[in-house]
């Protein structure tokens, strides 16, 4: 059991469209992160949030972690082909030494 | 700015072979890690390392050997490849609580 559960696994929706990503666990977490990757590359950040219900906006991208810092989630506006890619996020937390927890990842495809 | 600089890129083991991944930041982070990416499963820690001199095992270690050469390097040493152990290795770098950076990645194929 992965400390992070993301939902869903798979995303497939038409280019316009919006699309919601979510990451819960049981755990608090110092800081949140959301990655990004590409085939055959690392994962890049998109955002950290180390409020609690805090709301971070990049663009066309909503990220917003629980009040309770336990859940966060990633909301695209008017989705794009170029948006497409494995959505990871990860978390931290001081009682874990600050080591960094990913989730299982999202695979969103936006068809154009 | 190279980063994080990870070696080889790909490589095919028999089992029972060994191997050693290499890895180099030139962020001047305290903190390095080795994650392995399976399909479905994200990323997986296999060790961590806080800072030089120091090293803690993740998820799954087992299998798994690492060494924290200096600030810079952090190196992942399988001894005896298994077929399980077929798998993409990631190294990261990163600073408490901050971005993570990470290399290219190791397509490792056991057979």
């Amino acid at each position: 059991t992965q400390l992070l559960e993301q939902s869903p696994q798979f995303l497939s929706i038409q280019e316009g469209e919006n699309l919601t990503v979510y990451c819960n666990s049981s755990s608090v977490f110092s800081s949140l992160q959301w990655y990004r990757q590409e085939p055959g590359e690392g994962p890049v950040l998109l955002v950290t949030v180390v409020t609690g219900g805090e709301v971070k906006k990049l663009k066309r991208l909503t990220f917003q972690f629980g009040d309770a810092r336990k859940d966060s989630s990633l909301h695209i506006t008017a989705a794009q082909p170029g948006d497409t890619g494995l959505y990871l996020c990860a978390g931290e937390r001081r009682t874990n030494d600050y080591k960094l927890s990913f989730g299982a990842g999202t695979t969103v495809t936006v068809r154009a | 700015n190279a980063g994080v600089t990870q070696t080889p890129k790909f490589q095919v083991l028999k089992t029972g072979q060994s191997m050693t991944l290499q890895c180099a930041q030139d962020m001047n982070h305290n903190s390095m890690y080795w994650y392995r990416q399976d399909p479905g499963m994200g990323l997986r820690l296999i060790y961590y390392s806080a800072s030089e001199g120091t090293t803690d095992k993740g998820e799954v270690p087992n299998g798994y050997n690492v060494s924290r050469l200096n600030k810079r390097e952090f190196s992942l040493r399988l001894e005896s490849a298994a077929p399980s152990q077929t798998s993409v290795y990631f190294c990261a770098s990163s600073e408490l609580g901050r971005e993570a950076f990470f290399g290219q990645g190791t397509r490792l194929t056991v057979v």
